[in-house]
């Protein structure tokens, strides 16, 4: 079945630090993939998505493009801020059916001022 | 606009008792889902519904029941708590079941059962 394998956590980082939170996917035919995010206390909200190989989504300063070769969505960011602590998912929509995400295990990252 | 919201944020049972969790979204959306979130395994699909009226079954269904008598609410009812349930329940709507499509997600209902 469908899977989605994130790095494991917990990731501490100094502010503007670069970021990667690496993401790997199995799936049949070419899903959609995300990047959610979840702050301390809140439900989740989409950071970025891709839809399509070599696509790249884009949102607050990060990025991940669709490896169709690698299938890979890792997240990157040049410069971290303390507000970016958070936990984010990768998470893929299979292409067929009506969407039911698959999300990885969740990364929690900490910036320290 | 509140967006997705749920009753309550938190509660505490005991093994056996039962309760009904409550989502309401005001964006339109035909389809919703519940979700269950435990420590180091993401977001599991519990039940979801592509419209009024109708439910389906997700990744983890057992032990879940759930209803969506009116478009803009989906409910979920445990009958029988047990600890395994012990979580936190995120409910989620989207426009419509296209895989590119942004789910909405409330703030989460933590749920531990004794």
């Amino acid at each position: 079945g469908d899977s989605v394998t994130q790095m494991e956590g917990p990731v501490t980082l100094s502010e503007e630090a670069c970021l990667t939170i690496n993401c790997t996917y199995t799936a049949t035919g070419y899903p959609s993939l995300f990047w959610y995010v979840q702050y301390p206390g809140e439900g989740l909200q989409l950071l970025l998505k891709a839809t399509k190989a070599d696509d790249k989504g884009s949102n607050k300063g990060f990025e991940a493009t669709y490896r169709k070769e690698t299938t890979s969505f890792h997240l990157e960011k040049g410069s971290v801020q303390v507000s970016d602590s958070a936990v984010y998912f990768c998470a893929l929509s299979p292409i067929q059916g009506a969407q039911k995400l698959v999300f990885g295990q969740g990364t929690r990252l900490t910036i320290n001022p | 606009n509140a967006g997705v919201t749920q009753t309550p944020k938190f509660r505490v049972l005991k093994t056996g008792q039962s309760m009904t969790l409550l989502c309401a979204q005001d964006m339109n959306h035909e389809y919703m889902y519940w979700y269950r979130q435990d420590p180091g395994m993401g977001l599991r699909l519990i039940h979801y519904s592509v419209g009024e009226g109708t439910t389906a079954k997700g990744e983890v269904p057992d032990g879940y029941n759930v209803s969506r008598l009116k478009k803009q609410n989906f409910l979920l009812g445990l009958e029988s708590a047990a600890p395994s349930q012990t979580s936190v329940y995120f409910c989620a709507s989207s426009r419509t079941g296209l895989s590119y499509n942004e789910q909405f997600f409330g703030p989460g209902t933590r749920l531990t059962v004794l």
